[in-house]
């Protein structure tokens, strides 16, 4: 099976812009999670979807949003970017089923590099 | 809310020498527990998982690693190392009875094998 994919990979933006990072799961998994990477915070939850529905959401600003389609691929937007947004996100999929919701297997990650 | 402390930020160990990778977490009745190995510009990789049953977990790479439910302890240990698990490594803890079981990541433990 293929794993997780991301695109793209690395990213430049500007502060004030917006960006758009996708996340292909695994085939038949039907959570994706997603996560901010930096040395300072560590890894971060920011949501998770599960058939099209945000189902947990973590602690972070309204200008982080996401979505999840029918075929379980998954995009997270960020608006208005600043400095601070910089890091490495990560996407993860889980099977979904019982006790393998808690299973997380994750992508290579989307560098963002805001400037 | 469910917390996870690794001790070590950083652990420096010479090729084949044994290593332990400490990692605590809040009291809980009941959690699952992962560790995570993350190589330089890649994502996470599972390593090994306790779900239920035998308190020794193996995981891939030949790592394993002992979950002692007094100690809220989950530590990682592999009997000679290589160069090659240079890598960042991370703890996680999914709380069953607190209604998400998005894991709750610790901040990494860096291990640095030297030849």
């Amino acid at each position: 099976k293929a794993g997780v994919t991301q695109t793209p990979r690395y990213l430049i933006k500007t502060r004030g812009q917006q960006v758009t990072l996708s996340c292909s799961p695994i085939s038949g998994h039907r959570s994706v999670s997603w996560y901010q990477q930096t040395p300072g915070q560590g890894l971060q939850f920011l949501f998770e979807y599960f058939s099209e529905t945000q189902r947990n959401k973590g602690n972070f600003p309204g200008r982080f949003s996401g979505r999840q389609f029918s075929n379980s691929r998954s995009e997270m937007n960020v608006s208005t970017l600043e400095l601070g947004d910089s890091a490495l996100y990560l996407c993860a999929s889980s099977p979904g089923t019982s006790t393998r919701f808690y299973e997380q297997y994750f992508g290579p990650g989307t560098r963002l590099t805001v400037t | 809310a469910q917390s996870v402390t690794q001790l070590d930020s950083q652990v420096p160990v010479f090729e084949e020498a044994p290593v332990e990778l400490r990692c605590n977490y809040s009291s809980s009745v009941s959690v699952y527990l992962f560790w995570y190995v993350q190589y330089p510009n890649q994502g996470l990789q599972l390593l090994l998982k306790y779900l239920s049953g035998s308190t020794l977990v193996k995981g891939i790479n030949g790592f394993e690693a002992e979950f002692n439910k007094s100690q809220t302890s989950f530590h990682l240990r592999k009997p000679s190392v290589h160069i090659s698990d240079t890598a960042e490594y991370f703890c996680a803890v999914s709380d069953r009875a607190g209604g998400s079981y998005i894991p709750t990541f610790g901040r990494g433990t860096s291990l640095i094998v030297h030849p």
